[in-house]
């Protein structure tokens, strides 16, 4: 199993464009999420999706859009790029929502000019 | 608003048994408290999971009073691999995990 995986790995774009982070999981899990982590700190929840066909905002969900597109994927959609969003963003599933724990993918480094 | 209070950094000695301790301010009463561990360039990694007391598994103990107020992850005899940032995150039912700064872990040799 490969378990979280996520693409592109790196990226560098220019303030005002826009790009798709993927994000595939095959453990059959039913929630998804996405998280981003500034330098120096802790991971923040952008959002997440509890079972295939919900989404719901996390902590800092200004400026990107999220797509549960089969329990398999997640992509997370940044519509016009900010430098303020550069950092590096993590993919993360779970069996569930109780239990809580959570299996994250290698994360995407993320430069916006 | 809550959320979780750790040291923001701690060093040990390889061999030594270290303990980092988290505040939670307002943990919800169906919430369980986590920790991971995460290396650099990596995600985060599951190490333990407790509601109350303690738990213990191949990799580290967990300890929480009564009061749910705190938790304590205990890992016995570091080596300079568990040099790494550790996390508290408690969750709700939602699954939103509420991450803190983290404590970053320095094993000396």
């Amino acid at each position: 199993n490969a378990g979280v995986t996520q693409t592109p790995k790196f990226q560098v774009l220019k303030t005002g464009q826009s790009m798709t982070l993927q994000c595939a999981q095959d453990m059959n899990h039913n929630s998804m999420y996405w998280y981003r982590q500034d330098p120096g700190m802790g991971l923040r929840l952008i959002y997440y999706s509890a079972s295939e066909g919900t989404t719901d905002k996390g902590e800092v969900p200004n400026g990107y859009n999220v797509s549960r597109l089969n329990k398999r994927e997640f992509s997370l959609r940044l519509e016009s790029a900010a430098p303020s969003q550069t950092s590096v963003y993590f993919c993360a599933s779970s069996e569930g929502t109780v239990y809580n724990e959570q299996f994250f993918g290698p994360g995407t480094r993320l430069t916006v000019l | 608003l809550a959320k979780t209070t750790q040291p923001i950094s701690m060093d040990s000695y390889e061999g030594q048994e270290v303990n980092i301790t988290c505040s939670h301010n307002n943990i919800a009463t169906n919430d369980y408290i986590t920790w991971y561990q995460q290396f650099p360039s990596q995600g985060p990694r599951f190490i333990i999971q407790g509601y109350k007391t303690k738990v213990t598994n191949e990799v580290a103990s967990l300890f929480i009073p009564a009061d749910r107020k705190s938790s304590t992850l205990s890992l016995p005899r570091v080596s300079l691999s568990d040099t790494a940032v550790y996390y508290c995150p408690f969750g709700n039912q939602g699954g939103k995990l509420i991450f803190g700064q983290g404590t970053e872990l320095s094993v000396k040799p």
